[in-house]
């Protein structure tokens, strides 16, 4: 069965810092990867996706992921977090196009910016 | 923004009575979900639908049911609510072009 494991449940970072939030997806064949943000009170909005090619993939407001498949991992960067970026993130995994889009999300991680 | 809009957006009511949620799309998206998010669990998918009057059960989808009668309106029922009930349910929508799914806000549920 499909699953997506997001290791730390909270990580606090100064602004400016780099950021780097882990996921790990377990699926056997090539999985649709997305990293979404949720800022509180609010929906999911898709920072990006991945879904063949180029493995290291580039999204919205400064982020990128790479795709690593030798370690089942997609895990989620920011060279400079500013303090707007303080939210909750979230990886999912999909089962493919031709299929019905379900996705399977990990638990959330949720960032603090320490000023 | 694809144009989802979910009411109500927050409700309260007691245990064992009915609640319906609803979800409206604008951009005539073949496929819908409705998830809950609880803290801890991130987001359960419950039920979905590919079509008009075309719906299958998700992960976590006792005690709920949908209906889809037309492409732009999704329903979720709790026949008979339950203070496990008690969540921040989403709507979404896929785009089949480019793949994704857009969520509405979400609507905030207590059930006393």
């Amino acid at each position: 069965a499909q699953s997506v494991t997001q290791p730390d449940i909270h990580i606090t970072v100064s602004e400016g810092a780099s950021l780097e939030l882990r996921c790990n997806y377990s699926y056997g064949a090539t999985p649709y990867l997305f990293w979404y943000v949720q800022s509180p009170g609010q929906g999911l909005q898709l920072l990006l996706k991945y879904f063949s090619g180029d493995t290291l993939v580039q999204g919205i407001k400064g982020f990128e992921a790479e795709f690593k498949r030798s370690q089942s991992s997609f895990n989620l960067r920011k060279p400079s977090v500013h303090w707007s970026d303080a939210a909750e993130y979230f990886c999912a995994v999909g089962d493919g196009q031709g299929s019905q889009g379900n996705l399977i999300f990990g638990k959330g991680t949720k960032l603090s910016v320490k000023p | 923004d694809a144009g989802i809009t979910q009411s109500p957006r927050h409700k309260v009511t007691e245990t064992g009575t009915p609640v319906t949620l609803r979800c409206h799309q604008t951009e005539n998206h073949r496929y819908m979900y409705w998830y809950r998010q609880d803290p801890g669990h991130g987001l359960r998918l419950i039920h979905y639908s590919y079509g008009v009057k075309d719906t299958d059960k998700g992960e976590v989808s006792d005690g709920y049911s949908v209906s889809r009668s037309k492409t732009e309106d999704f329903l979720l029922t709790l026949e008979s609510a339950t203070s496990s009930q008690t969540s921040v349910y989403f709507c979404a929508t896929l785009d089949g072009n480019s793949y994704e799914q857009y969520f509405g806000p979400g609507t905030r549920l207590t059930v006393t």
